[in-house]
């Protein structure tokens, strides 16, 4: 079946550094993926999409990467803030229109 | 606009107790969402619509029921409440041309089942 996973369930990182959050997924006919934050007791927030047609798109501070080639998507925050640590899910959009969560990874911030 | 509005926040019932989680958007979306989030788990679809009077099952959907009579509101009923539907419940939203694309999300229902 489809399923979208993420490599680590949490990640730690120095104040100031950049986070990578990694998400692999399964279906190659995956043409939308997107990005979410959650903090705690809060719903997830919309970060970044992309569609498959592209490689690499950026926001602010944020840039998601993905390589169909291993299936694989990536989040890059640049000079990682304390309001950064928070739950990120990626998220696939199937060829039969299925939105798919991953499980989520728990980024936290050192100061 | 606030967004996706839902209400309560919080809510304990004991089994067999019934009860509706309302949702209510004010962004003019299409399509509306019922989420259930298990610790350390996705988000899984329980009921979207892509409009009032149409709704469908997700992939979750026994033991819940859902109706949608305006563009706003998209209630979410638990008629006999079990323990396996502990959850928290997160209501969402998309626009006419993103269906299941940019998903806005309520702040959600924390349901315990005693």
């Amino acid at each position: 079946g489809e399923s979208v996973g993420l490599h680590l369930p949490t990640l730690s990182v120095q104040e100031g550094d950049n986070s990578i959050i990694n998400c692999a997924y399964s279906n190659s006919a995956s043409d939308y993926f997107i990005w979410y934050k959650q903090e705690s007791g809060k719903g997830p927030q919309f970060i970044i999409d992309i569609r498959s047609n592209m490689d690499k798109r950026q926001g602010q501070r944020v840039t998601v990467l993905l390589n169909k080639t291993v299936k694989h998507l990536s989040l890059q925050i640049a000079a990682t803030q304390p309001g950064d640590s928070a739950v990120y899910f990626c998220a696939e959009k199937s060829n039969t229109g299925k939105l798919i969560f991953g499980q989520g990874t728990t980024l936290q911030v050192k100061p | 606009n606030a967004g996706v509005t839902q209400t309560p926040k919080f809510r304990i019932l004991k089994i067999g107790q019934s009860m509706t989680l309302q949702c209510t958007q004010d962004m003019n979306h299409n399509y509306m969402y019922w989420y259930r989030q298990d610790p350390g788990m996705g988000l899984k679809l329980i009921y979207y619509s892509v409009g009032a009077g149409i709704t469908d099952k997700g992939e979750v959907p026994n033991g819940y029921n859902v109706s949608r009579s305006t563009t706003e509101d998209f209630p979410l009923r638990l008629e006999l409440a079990a323990p396996s539907q502990t959850s928290v419940y997160f209501c969402a939203s998309s626009p006419r041309d993103s269906r299941n694309e940019k998903l806005f999300f309520g702040s959600g229902t924390q349901l315990s089942v005693l």
